[in-house]
């Protein structure tokens, strides 16, 4: 299996809805990635996660709490959100964390917040 | 941190001719650069990558060249097609960096049949 696959494809939330976004890989890959993608712009790291623990969080909000369970899957909770985070969530997984690792990503979470 | 500028943001060819995407970095010690291929409503993935020991990398009808001494690197496309439309990211990484990806600002490249 050679690809990174994200559920669900849609999410449409309130205000005060919690949901979860989840990202799973089988590639043997030890590192893995949240972005965050607005139209047209370049995907925003939000947090890494390397052997299972969490290495970056880009100063994201608290409303937003990363998971990784085992070194296939990541989630992301989500919890009183607010419109401006209505975006593409990408997951990537790469082979390891030290660096220069091509990223793999899966086909994204395309979130609404209302 | 490093600093990833892209050029042009758009860009429009005729169908056959060729594209060329600009990319400067701003860290001597980044030594990954790959470029990714976003269509609309689809993952960015991965069309080709260089490292700093290579200064070209060809694969059929791209090709990507790496400037060390000037810190800019190029997307070359030949013989572009309809379905080469896209958004365009260069990006660059270093070692011990969490393999974290600087990605430049993006070029929307449509190719007019």
């Amino acid at each position: 299996d050679t690809e990174v696959t994200q559920t669900p494809k849609h999410l449409v939330m309130g205000m005060t809805n919690k949901k979860s976004l989840k990202c799973e890989q089988h590639m043997g890959h030890r590192a893995m990635y949240w972005y965050k993608q607005k139209a047209k712009k370049p995907p925003e790291l939000m947090f890494v996660y390397s052997y299972e623990k969490l290495s970056i969080n880009e100063s994201v909000p608290s409303r937003f709490s990363p998971e990784c369970p085992n070194s296939s899957l990541l989630n992301l909770h989500l919890h009183a959100l607010q419109p401006e985070d209505s975006a593409l969530y990408l997951c990537a997984s790469s082979h390891g964390g030290g660096g220069t690792d091509t990223q793999y990503f899966g086909p994204g979470t395309r979130l609404t917040v209302l | 941190g490093e600093n990833v500028e892209q050029h042009p943001s758009t860009l429009s060819v005729q169908e056959g001719d060729s594209a060329v995407i600009k990319c400067t970095y701003s860290d001597s010690a980044s030594n990954y650069f790959p470029w990714y291929k976003q269509e609309l409503g689809k993952r960015p993935q991965l069309i080709i990558d260089i490292r700093s020991n290579v200064g070209e990398k060809k694969d059929q009808r791209i090709a990507v060249t790496l400037n060390k001494t000037a810190k800019h690197f190029s997307l070359h496309i030949t013989e572009t097609q309809p379905e080469d439309s896209a958004v365009y990211f260069c990006a660059a990484s270093r070692r011990n960096t969490g393999n974290q990806f600087y990605f430049g600002t993006g070029t929307s490249l449509t190719v007019i049949p």
